[in-house]
């Protein structure tokens, strides 16, 4: 089984809809991440978390919420879904104990909004 | 402010070596990462180098950092056309709470 699982794999909204993207982790880690990645930008931080306490805004987090309610769980979600939110979004953990750069990620979830 | 730089794309020939390249700023980068993202996957870590070193061996993979130059590459031996992928680049920052990322290689290996 996968270490780093994410629902949905594929999701397509409309506009103004509220989604929630999951992300659960069996590698035991406690800091977790929320990137999206567009064409061209590369890998963005939206959230992250380096316990269940603790949640920081990363570069791009307007437009974004989420929520850490267990050590493995981490959700992210988009109150009201516009166009520009269409991206590859991925979960990410890593263990502090090895330091913040060694990340392993989940397989992604395609959102487009239309 | 942190900023990582890599070309956006690399072709090579089935075989020879493979060299990506990257620039950042932070000198004071306790390490260094290369990610590989496969068509339709999420990032793997292929490897790392800690910033007193200034290359790592991992058997096809050479790593050669350059801290005065503040330049990072990532050579591939006998590159094959499983290592088609885009290539990331990244470093530490804000005292290891987060990465900084290159914006991705994306390299071609062709027959």
């Amino acid at each position: 089984d996968a270490d780093v699982t994410q629902t949905p794999r594929n999701r397509i909204t409309k506009t103004g809809k509220r989604i929630m993207l999951e992300c659960s982790q069996t590698k035991g880690h406690d800091r977790m991440y929320w990137y999206r990645q567009d064409p061209g930008l590369g890998l963005r931080l939206i959230y992250y978390s380096f316990d269940v306490k603790d949640i920081n805004k990363g570069e791009i987090s307007d437009g974004y919420s989420v929520s850490r309610q267990a050590q493995a769980k981490f959700s992210l979600s988009l109150e009201s879904a516009i166009p520009n939110q269409t991206a590859l979004y991925f979960c990410a953990t890593s263990d502090s104990r090895r330091g913040g750069g060694e990340q392993y990620f989940g397989p992604g979830t395609r959102l487009t909004v239309t | 402010g942190e900023d990582v730089e890599q070309s956006l794309f690399l072709s090579v020939r089935e075989g020879d070596s493979s060299v990506i390249n990257c620039t950042y700023t932070d000198s004071s980068s306790t390490y260094l990462y290369w990610y590989k993202q496969e068509p339709g996957a999420g990032l793997q870590l292929l490897t790392y180098i800690f910033s007193n070193m200034d290359m790592k061996q991992d058997q096809r993979l050479t790593v050669l950092l350059n801290k005065k130059d503040k330049h990072l590459s990532l050579r591939i031996a006998d590159t094959q056309t499983g290592d088609s992928a885009i290539y990331f680049c990244a470093e530490t920052a804000g005292n290891n709470r987060k990465l900084i990322w290159g914006l991705g290689t994306s390299l071609a290996v062709n027959p």
